[in-house]
């Protein structure tokens, strides 16, 4: 069974300081991993996703994830924090093909202080 | 926008009522995902059709049923309803390996 994990409840990062929040997977065969953000009182928006190729993978919003194999980690990057990337953010898996339902983890809040 | 509707956005009712969310997906997605979001189970997949099929099934209650309609909006029926019921209902569509979300429906149930 696919599985993620996201050890941070909550993460605390100064404006303009670099921010991570922390996944790591356990999937059987290739991961298919994504990255999504939930703003207050709305749905889920997609920032990445890795499926194959370069380790590190840019998305929406200045946001970039690290695929490390040998680590089993899928950390979410950004090299500067905005007061505006407070949010909840989910780590997530999906099966090995297409039109698969995605396995969540539990999400990290991030709060940037200005 | 990610061009997934949800309605309607909050509902209030109370326990044993049964209540239908409705979820239109992106024009051209054939797979609608159903999560359920709530404060100590996180985010969970429901249930999933694709074409008007269901495809895949989760962590759903006998209580709770689904369909996808020709027009490939999708219902989610929850019947019965429980305190533990309350939660955030997302719908989801997709293409192929991205999925777009909703807005989702608040249930509070009474």
């Amino acid at each position: 069974a696919q599985s993620v994990a996201q050890p941070e409840d909550q993460v605390n990062v100064a404006e303009g300081n670099p921010l991570t929040v922390k996944c790591t997977y356990s999937v059987s065969g290739n991961p298919y991993l994504f990255w999504y953000v939930q703003y207050p009182n709305r749905g889920l928006q997609f920032l990445l996703k890795y499926i194959t190729g370069d380790n590190l993978v840019k998305g929406s919003y200045g946001f970039e994830a690290e695929f490390n194999k040998s680590q089993t980690s899928f950390h979410l990057k950004k090299p500067s924090a905005l007061v505006s990337d407070s949010a909840l953010y989910f780590c997530a898996v999906r099966g090995l093909s297409g039109n698969t339902p995605l396995v969540f983890g539990k999400g990290t809040r991030l709060s940037v202080i200005a | 926008d990610s061009g997934v509707t949800q309605t309607p956005k909050h509902l209030i009712t109370a326990t044993g009522q049964r209540v239908t969310l409705r979820c239109s997906p992106r024009s051209g997605d054939l797979s609608v995902y159903w999560y359920q979001q709530s404060l100590d189970q996180g985010l969970q997949f429901l249930i999933q059709y694709y074409n008007g099929e269901e495809r895949a099934k989760g962590n759903i209650l006998e209580r709770f049923s689904a369909q996808q309609f020709p027009d490939l909006h999708s219902e989610l029926n929850l019947s019965s309803l429980e305190l533990g019921d309350s939660a955030l209902y997302f719908c989801a569509s997709s293409v192929a390996d991205e999925q777009f979300f909703g807005p989702g429906t608040r249930l509070t149930v009474l």
